[in-house]
């Protein structure tokens, strides 16, 4: 069954600390995609990411930074020099390409990691 | 200009009572979607509708009932509240047509059943 693992429930960093985010996935499918989300305080879910099963290209945006791993079906995040407003909820999601005359996808979530940066 | 929006934003209400929660989004998308946040923040996907068509009903109890009037809205009924429906409801779109297919969510509804 599809699933994903953020084995990381909270993770608390200095600002200016560099810091990883886990997800380790489990699906079946050859087609699937992958997000990252992000919870900040006031609740909304934004989206940040998304990553397609063919591509394992690393991406950098700014300070983000994700590293795609078929091998060891990872999809790590990683926050260079952190800042307090990094302070948030991720989540890591998997999405099958569903297909049903035309496409639609499920999120499956993880259970999300709790970042806090202190000042 | 908002992309995804949901009303109300909080919610308050006995059990037993009936109540809705309305969602709209205005990005033209085919697809639109209901999750649930409970309390210890895991998401969960009710229902997702495309083009007003049920899609997927993810074992939902059958108190909650979707509706979709048009592509660009999609309700959410709820009979007969239960405390354990107190949580967080998220209401979604998605372009599901082509590679683009992030989803993007309104701000969310704090359901809380007394």
């Amino acid at each position: 069954a599809q699933k994903v693992t953020q084995a990381q429930t909270e993770i608390s960093v200095v600002e200016k600390e560099d810091v990883t985010l886990d997800c380790v996935y489990e699906t079946r499918d050859t087609t699937y995609y992958l997000f990252w989300y992000k919870q900040p305080p006031s609740g909304e879910l934004v989206f940040l990411i998304r990553r397609n099963s063919f591509d394992e290209q690393n991406e950098i945006s700014g300070r983000y930074s994700w590293n795609f791993q078929k091998s060891t079906s990872s999809f790590n995040f990683t926050i260079t020099a952190s800042q307090v407003v990094d302070s948030a909820v991720y989540f890591c999601a998997l999405s099958e390409a569903f297909f049903y005359g035309g496409a639609t996808n499920k999120l499956i979530f993880g259970t999300g990691t709790l970042l806090a940066v202190q000042p | 200009d908002t992309a995804v929006s949901q009303t109300p934003k909080y919610l308050v209400t006995q059990m037993g009572n009936d109540k809705s929660i309305k969602c709209e989004q205005n990005l033209g998308h085919d697809t639109m979607y209901w999750y649930k946040q409970d309390s210890k923040k895991f998401l969960k996907i009710m229902f997702s509708y495309n083009n007003k068509e049920l899609i997927i009903n993810e074992t939902v109890p059958n108190r909650f009932s979707p509706k979709s009037p048009d592509k660009a809205h999609l309700n959410l009924h709820i009979n007969s509240l239960e405390l354990g429906d107190s949580a967080v409801y998220f209401c979604a779109s998605s372009q599901d047509r082509g590679r683009y297919n992030e989803q993007f969510f309104g701000p969310g509804t704090r359901l809380t059943v007394l």
